[in-house]
C-alpha cells in the first residue's frame, strides 16, 4: 500500500460546478497537509495546508482533514475554466528530518 | 523576488550518458530539495539539502546524486542514464529544512533519454 492514494483523473466538470478532490494515506504519523496546483508546463504551487483534523476554507477553496479515516479532500466552489490543472496532495509529519510525500495528482477539467 | 530558477529547462541524452541540472533558490532558502516527476510515480521525492548538507534521501539508486554550494545553489546529477530516467525534474526552495516549511518550486527541467 502506497503511503498516498490519489485518483489520477482525469476528471471533468461543468463551469460552475463544485469539485471535490480527494486523497487517503496510511501513515498515522502525517500531521501537516497540503494541496498544491500544477498548471500545465509549471512547478507545483502551495494552494492551502492544514494542521491535523479540521476544515479551512479560503476563497472559493475548502480543505478538509478527517484523521480518524485518514482522509483529506479538497472542495472548490464555483469552478472556473481557470482552475482546469493537476491538483497535488501532499502530508507530513511536520519533522525537520522527514520528507513530504505527494500523492499522483488529480488532472481537473473544467468545461465552459 | 526572483523565483526558483532551474537550467536547462529541456534535454536530451542517450543511454549511459550523465547529466547534470542545475537549481537556484530563492534568496535567502536554505533548504532545497530534488523530485522526480512521472506520469506513472507522480511526484517523487530524490533528496534535500539544507546548508551544504544533505538531510534526506529517497529511495533511488546511487547514480542519483546532488550537491549544494554555500550560495545555496544546488546541482544534481544522473550518472549511466536508463530510459526510466526521463522525467521531469523538480527543484524546490524552502526557509525551512525538512517537511516544516512551504515548498517553492521551480519550472523543472525535462530530460529525455534515447
Amino acid at each position: 500500500q502506497k503511503e498516498v492514494e490519489q485518483d489520477p483523473g482525469p476528471l471533468s466538470v461543468p463551469e460552475g460546478a463544485i469539485v471535490s478532490l480527494n486523497c487517503t494515506y496510511s501513515n498515522s504519523a502525517f500531521q501537516y497537509f497540503m494541496w498544491y496546483r500544477q498548471y500545465s508546463r509549471k512547478g507545483p504551487e502551495l494552494l492551502m495546508y492544514t494542521y491535523s483534523s479540521g476544515n479551512k476554507e479560503d476563497g472559493r477553496f475548502t480543505a478538509q482533514v478527517d484523521k480518524s479515516s485518514k482522509y483529506i479532500s479538497l472542495f472548490i466552489r464555483d469552478s472556473q475554466p481557470s482552475d482546469s490543472a493537476t491538483y497535488l496532495c501532499a502530508m507530513s509529519s511536520f519533522n525537520r528530518d522527514d520528507k513530504i510525500i505527494f500523492g499522483k495528482g488529480t488532472r481537473l477539467h473544467i468545461l465552459p | 523576488k526572483a523565483g526558483v530558477t532551474q537550467t536547462p529547462r529541456y534535454l536530451i541524452k542517450t543511454r549511459g550518458q550523465q547529466v547534470t541540472l542545475s537549481c537556484s533558490p530563492i534568496s535567502g532558502h536554505r533548504s532545497v530539495s530534488w523530485y522526480q516527476q512521472t506520469p506513472g510515480q507522480g511526484l517523487q521525492f530524490l533528496f534535500e539539502y539544507f546548508s551544504e548538507t544533505q538531510r534526506n534521501k529517497g529511495n533511488f539508486p546511487g547514480r542519483f546524486s546532488g550537491r549544494q554550494f554555500s550560495n545555496s545553489r544546488s546541482e544534481m546529477n544522473v550518472s549511466t542514464l536508463e530510459l526510466g530516467d526521463s522525467a521531469l525534474y523538480l527543484c524546490a526552495s524552502s526557509s525551512a529544512s525538512g517537511s516544516t516549511g512551504e515548498l517553492f518550486f521551480g519550472e523543472g527541467s525535462r530530460l529525455t533519454v534515447l
